[in-house]
């Protein structure tokens, strides 16, 4: 089984400060990696992901991962944010075995961006 | 090109009052999936078409919830008879096919969800 640990329930942050969201995942099979973003009263929408490869993982929006395998971990950063990057953001897994595409999400961490 | 239709946005209802939720996915996408999002958590996935066939229905609480996709198009999450902790919001998501390979996986495309409020 997979679960995903996402370590700060709500990050406040000054705008244009650099932020970094924790997340933690735990699986006894390999896993892809993502994050997604969910704005207020919309549906979730994709910032990055990690399949392979460079453990640096650049998505939209200026925002870039990092995939540590020996730590579980796949961290989010932003060197400076913005107002509109407040919104709840969650992390995820799918696991390679099973072929279901099944995504498993953390609880989300929401970022407040104070001007 | 359009996203994950859902509808309706909003619903307020008694329980054991009956409610459906409607989806329509993105032109071509084989995959569709429900998930239900209980405040102050993510996402959970209840159910998961490939085409108009289930492929993973282990998290749907099959005495009360049923879902369908006629067609293999559009499909529908009922609820009946609906319960206090029902209250969530009900995502929809598409996707292109169902399989995670070892080097690939599709992109999940979400609607806006359908906020149910259970009194």
């Amino acid at each position: 089984a997979q679960s995903v640990t996402q370590l700060d329930s709500q990050v406040p942050v000054f705008e244009e400060a650099p932020v970094e969201l924790r997340c933690n995942y735990s699986s006894s099979v390999s896993v892809y990696l993502f994050w997604y973003v969910q704005y207020p009263n919309q549906g979730l929408q994709l910032l990055l992901k990690y399949l392979s490869g460079s453990t640096l993982v650049k998505g939209i929006n200026g925002f870039e991962a990092e995939f540590n395998k020996s730590q579980t971990s796949f961290h989010l950063r932003k060197p400076s944010v913005h107002i509109s990057d407040t919104a709840e953001y969650f992390c995820a897994v799918t696991p390679l075995s099973g072929g279901y595409n099944k995504l498993i999400f953390g609880a989300g961490t929401r970022l407040a961006v104070h001007p | 090109e359009a996203g994950v239709a859902q509808s309706p946005r909003y619903k307020i209802i008694e329980k054991r009052q009956s409610v459906a939720f409607w989806c329509n996915p993105i032109s071509g996408h084989a995959t569709l999936y429900w998930y239900q999002q209980i405040l102050g958590q993510g996402p959970k996935l209840l159910i998961q078409f490939q085409n108009n066939g289930v492929v993973d229905d282990s998290q749907l609480p099959k005495d009360r919830f049923s879902a369908e996709r006629l067609k293999g198009v559009d499909s529908t999450l009922k609820i009946q008879p609906a319960k206090l902790e029902d209250s969530a919001v009900y995502l929809c998501a598409s996707s292109l096919r169902r399989q995670a390979t070892s080097t690939s996986t599709d992109t999940q495309y979400f609607g806006p969800g359908t906020r149910l409020t259970v009194l």
